[in-house]
């Protein structure tokens, strides 16, 4: 799977928009972005996937350019529960290696 | 309804012992994953079957690490002769099918190696 890449933390207040960015300039054509989130001591837990077009769940929104090199993870109001590293990844569903390929991900801290 | 579960949550081990770490997924998911994930990273990719059968295995860093899954639904991860660096949080993730968009995952076995 292709690289992605994340800042490493990021801040924002309770109750205000979260943009979560991420680069994957080397996406291929079949290439779907998943993005999972991990809060503290548990397993990750799967947010929201596309392809081409943005997505809408009731957990969060995703962005994807045009170009498809870059995508932004959407919380349109934080809570204290959404404090979890998020990570980006880049998954082909016929490809040959079926695991995730997580990388470090972005630690988001939100503040009350 | 219930979710991945692993068991123990806990174990402590010496080096050089034998361990057995299991994962009772989602009813019904035919695609069990294996993962291993160290303080301060992602989840690393170990193993995963499809039914019965390991059909990626390449994430298994050495021939210390075994998994099973003979009935097609509870799966065990056995590490031989266990070594200090074998010290992470082992998380099991089941999803529909291979082709599933999404997976879901276990809280995890935390293992220490003394």
């Amino acid at each position: 799977d292709a690289k992605t890449t994340q800042p490493n933390s990021m801040e924002s207040n309770e109750e205000e928009p979260v943009h979560l960015p991420c680069n994957h300039s080397t996406i291929s054509g079949t290439d779907y972005i998943h993005w999972y989130r991990q809060l503290p001591s548990q397993g990750p837990e799967y947010v929201i996937h596309g392809l081409t077009s943005n997505v809408n769940n009731r957990m969060a929104s995703l962005a994807i350019a045009e170009d498809r090199k870059s995508s932004t993870l959407i919380l349109h109001r934080a809570t204290l529960r959404d404090a979890a590293v998020y990570y980006c990844i880049l998954r082909d569903p016929r490809g040959g290696a079926d695991g995730l390929t997580f990388g470090k991900g972005t630690h988001l801290i939100i503040q009350p | 309804g219930a979710g991945v579960s692993q068991t123990p949550s806990n174990k402590v081990t010496e080096k050089g012992k034998y361990v057995e770490l299991r994962c009772d997924p989602i009813s019904g998911h035919t695609a069990l994953y294996w993962y291993r994930q160290s303080l301060g990273q992602g989840p690393e990719f170990l193993i995963y079957f499809q039914g019965t059968g390991a059909a990626d295995d390449s994430g298994l860093p050495n021939d210390r690490f075994f998994a099973v899954r003979p009935e097609g639904s509870v799966s065990t991860l056995k590490i031989q002769r266990t070594e200090r660096g074998d010290s992470a949080v082992y998380l099991c993730a089941s999803s529909l099918s291979r082709e599933g968009n999404e997976q879901f995952f276990g809280p995890g076995t935390r293992l220490t190696v003394l």
